[in-house]
């Protein structure tokens, strides 16, 4: 079985602070994927990591792909109430396919 | 808003019910998604199609389900007799024409269709 370990389930932090959540795997992506859920909404893509050591910036978020692209993290800087959600990310073990295998997501509170 | 449509986004069926989820992707997608969300649980895939094809549906009860795509209209997803383990949030998502690439398309997600079994 495929499996995605992402890490902490649950977060709560104060506003300002930097937090970093990891998505771990025993098996190698061809591509990884991380996405924001809020309540009663479907997952939205943030990015898409490709090549093994890739670090992608988007403004207060940094994605980074492990080197061995069995595992990435997320790293979000001076964390604002907006940022609250349920973080996921999802694999494809084989390049071009179509079948993402999620992990169970980080729950991010941020209070004010 | 051009965006997945899922329709309707609360469903309650009682035991035995059939249930059937509608899906229509975004504009010039031709590839859509079923993912069924359990809580405190991940997205798991059922079933990946095409216009009028199933490309895989190995992520899908042996039994009553089925989804399809047809030429016209939304994809549906059918659950027939549902049981109360059926109560889940299921998500469409759809894509681009899928390329042999070293990634993905990217996935457009709905808001989902929860189902309440009673």
């Amino acid at each position: 079985t495929q499996l995605l370990e992402q890490s902490p389930q649950f977060l709560s932090i104060q506003e300002g602070e930097n937090l970093t959540v990891y998505c771990n795997s025993s098996s190698v992506f061809s591509s990884l994927q991380w996405y924001r859920q809020e309540p009663g909404e479907g997952p939205v893509l943030l990015v898409t990591v490709v090549t093994g050591g890739e670090v992608k910036k988007l403004k207060r978020l940094t994605f980074q792909f492990g080197d061995a692209r069995k595992d990435s993290s997320l790293h979000i800087t001076a964390a604002q109430p907006g940022d609250t959600g349920l973080y996921l990310c999802a694999g494809a073990y084989r390049s071009g396919s179509e079948k993402l295998v999620f992990g169970k997501g980080t729950k991010l509170t941020v209070n004010p | 808003n051009a965006g997945v449509m899922q329709n309707p986004r609360h469903l309650v069926r009682r035991r035995g019910q059939e249930a059937r989820l509608r899906c229509s992707p975004m504009k010039g997608h031709s590839h859509v998604y079923w993912y069924r969300q359990l809580p405190e649980e991940g997205l798991k895939f059922m079933v990946y199609l095409q216009k009028e094809n199933i490309i895989d549906e190995s992520g899908m009860p042996k039994e009553r389900f089925s989804a399809e795509f047809p030429k016209e209209g939304p994809s549906i997803l059918r659950i027939q007799q549902v049981v109360r383990g059926d109560s889940a949030a299921y998500f469409c998502a759809s894509s681009l024409i899928a390329k042999r690439s070293s990634y993905n398309s990217p996935l457009h997600f709905g808001n989902g269709t929860r189902l309440t079994v009673t």
